[in-house]
């Protein structure tokens, strides 16, 4: 079990690109979930995955964020035409889909975003 | 909607001294409730989980938590803090059940702890 990685760890960029973060859950956990953690702030959900499927998205996902989870694995988060608001930790998270478990999330490092 | 409520934005404790760390929460239906810990630039680390049975649960690095139903309070507790305690503390509900399949968390703001050798 080698926990749930994220890539890259930071990451620095101009306001108006866009960027990618992928995220690689605990190995057969088919529940993954996307938060955005600002400074001073608590993790704020933003996404949800049950397999492949995207069940359940936040308000605070603008159209210019989007996120996939093709084979029900690895996700990616990406942002296009980033704002300097965007400026935050993303956090991912796993869960096992089924048992006692399945309502433990198991974090990420986070991927550090900094829009100059 | 539900919320949670963490009182205290910074504590600073001495080492050996024993730390309590407030936690209110909102939550319409049955809570999960949870205190991860996160050290600087890091993710969340798991300290301990309650959703039900005995209202005072065992974590890891010894810590424990006591669910008061009547009080909305989860609040983290352990009797002699080390050094390496310095972090931030989050407490976070979920639904014990979901019929969407989701168990998104709603988070507090954290309590950031110092401490002092």
């Amino acid at each position: 079990d080698t926990g749930v990685s994220q890539d890259p760890r930071h990451k620095i960029t101009k306001r108006g690109q866009n960027v990618t973060f992928r995220c690689d859950p605990i190995s057969e956990h088919n529940r993954l979930y996307w938060y955005r953690q600002t400074l001073g702030q608590g993790p704020e959900f933003l996404t949800y995955f049950q397999n492949e499927a995207q069940l359940e998205k936040s308000r605070l996902l603008s159209d210019r964020f989007s996120a996939e989870r093709p084979k029900g694995s690895f996700s990616t988060l990406e942002i296009q035409r980033t704002e300097q608001g965007d400026s935050a930790m993303y956090l991912c998270a796993s869960s096992p889909g089924r048992g006692g478990a399945k309502n433990i999330q198991y974090f990420g490092a986070g991927t550090r975003l900094s829009v100059l | 909607a539900q919320s949670v409520t963490q009182p205290d934005i910074h504590i600073t404790v001495s080492e050996g001294a024993s730390l309590e760390l407030r936690c209110n929460y909102s939550y319409g239906a049955t809570p999960y409730l949870f205190w991860y810990v996160q050290s600087p630039g890091q993710g969340l680390q798991l300290l301990l989980k309650y959703f039900s049975g005995d209202t005072l649960v065992q974590g890891i690095k010894g810590f424990e938590a006591e669910f008061k139903r009547s009080q909305s309070s989860f609040n983290l507790r352990k009797p002699s803090v080390h050094w390496s305690d310095a972090a931030e503390y989050f407490c976070a509900v979920g639904p014990l059940y979901s019929g969407a399949g989701s168990y998104q968390l709603t988070f507090g703001k954290g309590t950031k702890l110092s401490v002092i050798p």
